[in-house]
Order: C-alpha cells, then structure tokens, then sequence
C-alpha cells in the first residue's frame, strides 16, 4: 500500500517570498501525485497533477511542482506568495484511475504573513 | 460547468439524532465518492458509487452509516444514531470513468457536529 508524508505541519513565510512544501511518498508500483489546497471552511480544489510525461507540472495561482522517482518526492513550490495563499495544502498519491484509492496525506498548513 | 454541490454546508446535531447529507455531482461524472476529515488529517475514503452501485465501503463505514446514489446522479449520506466521534467534516468528490478516473473533484464539505 502506498503512503504519504508532509514533513511540515506548518510553515509560515512573509509575503513575496519564496515557499516549498514537502511531499514523499511510497509505493512499490508507479504513482499518479496530486496537490489539493483547502481555504478555511472549504473543500479541496485541485492545484496540479503529475500523470506522466514532463516531470515539472505547473498548476493554478502560480504554483508548480517537480516529481523526483529517485528521492520518491513531489515538492511544490511558488516563487512569489501572497497573503491570498495562506491554506491547508495536502499532497495525494494513487496507483490507478480509482478515486477510492488516494491516500492523502496530513496537510501542510502555509500562513503568509504582511 | 457546475461543481460538486453538498448540502447541508454545516450541520449540528444532539448525539444520537440522525442526520443526512446530500452531494450533486459534477453532471457527466459517473463516479462519486464519500471522504471524511478531521481536524489537523487529510480526507479518507468512506464509499465509492460507480452510476447507481455502490462498489466499494472502507471499515470506516460502521453500520450506522448508510450511503445512497438511487437514480446515479445525486447521493446522501446517513449517519444514524449519531455520537461525538462523528464530528467532522463530510467531503463529496466526484469524477468521470477511464484513464482520467484518478483526478477527483471535491465540493464544498458539510460540517457536522455532534453535541
């Protein structure tokens, strides 16, 4: 079975720096990785996805993520925050085309800060 | 394109009462799913409805809980006899069949809370 790990509960950064959550994962087969950002009181909207192809992936608002087979890690990044970033950012991996087997992992909470 | 749709966004309830959750899926997406969040974890499945069959239930649905997709289209949640352990957040997601089955949709959330 496949797992996943957010070293980072939390991380807080000032406004227009730089940020990269955490994401590893593990599994025995190939995986399909996923980031999903939750605004308080909300659901989860999906950010970016890595399928196949090109290992650097490119969501919405700016974000990206890079998959790295080698170190099993899906970090995503943002050059630039902005205070409208501050959420919960949960990465997800799944091994087919089966929504009933993601395993999501425990969240990183961004506050960005004036 | 409408999204997913949850109904009611926020729910509390004295232990022991029933309470019941309704989802809209997005319109051409055949398969629904029922996830459950806590505070401070990520969601985890409960059931899966491909159309109108229900074909998979996680050990996190006790007896008490009971989920429904009569006509494939919308669903409900039931949760029966409720007790404070169910307080949580009742996610719906959805999703199309085939080799873009994984990239699921959530909605909004229902909040329960039992008192």
């Amino acid at each position: 079975a496949q797992s996943v790990t957010q070293l980072d509960s939390q991380v807080p950064v000032f406004e227009e720096a730089p940020v990269e959550l955490r994401c590893n994962y593990s599994s025995s087969v190939s995986v399909y990785l996923f980031w999903y950002v939750q605004y308080p009181n909300q659901g989860l909207q999906l950010l970016l996805k890595y399928l196949s192809g090109s290992t650097l992936v490119k969501g919405i608002n700016g974000f990206e993520a890079e998959f790295n087979k080698s170190q099993t890690s899906f970090h995503l990044r943002k050059p630039s925050v902005h205070i409208s970033d501050t959420a919960e950012y949960f990465c997800a991996v799944t091994v087919d085309n089966y929504g009933q087997n993601f395993v999501f992992g425990p969240g990183t909470r961004l506050s960005v800060l004036p | 394109d409408t999204g997913v749709s949850q109904d009611p966004r926020h729910k509390i309830t004295k232990r022991g009462q029933n309470v019941t959750f309704r989802c809209d899926p997005i319109s051409e997406h055949n398969r629904l799913y029922w996830y459950r969040q806590t505070l401070g974890q990520g969601p985890e499945f409960l059931t899966y409805f491909q159309n109108e069959a229900q074909l998979e239930k996680s050990r996190l649905l006790s007896d008490r809980f009971s989920a429904e997709r009569p006509k494939g289209s919308f669903s409900t949640l039931e949760i029966q006899r409720t007790e404070q352990g169910d307080s949580a957040m009742y996610l719906c997601a959805s999703s199309r069949s085939g080799p873009s089955g994984n990239t699921i949709y959530f909605g909004e959330g229902s909040w329960l809370t039992v008192v």
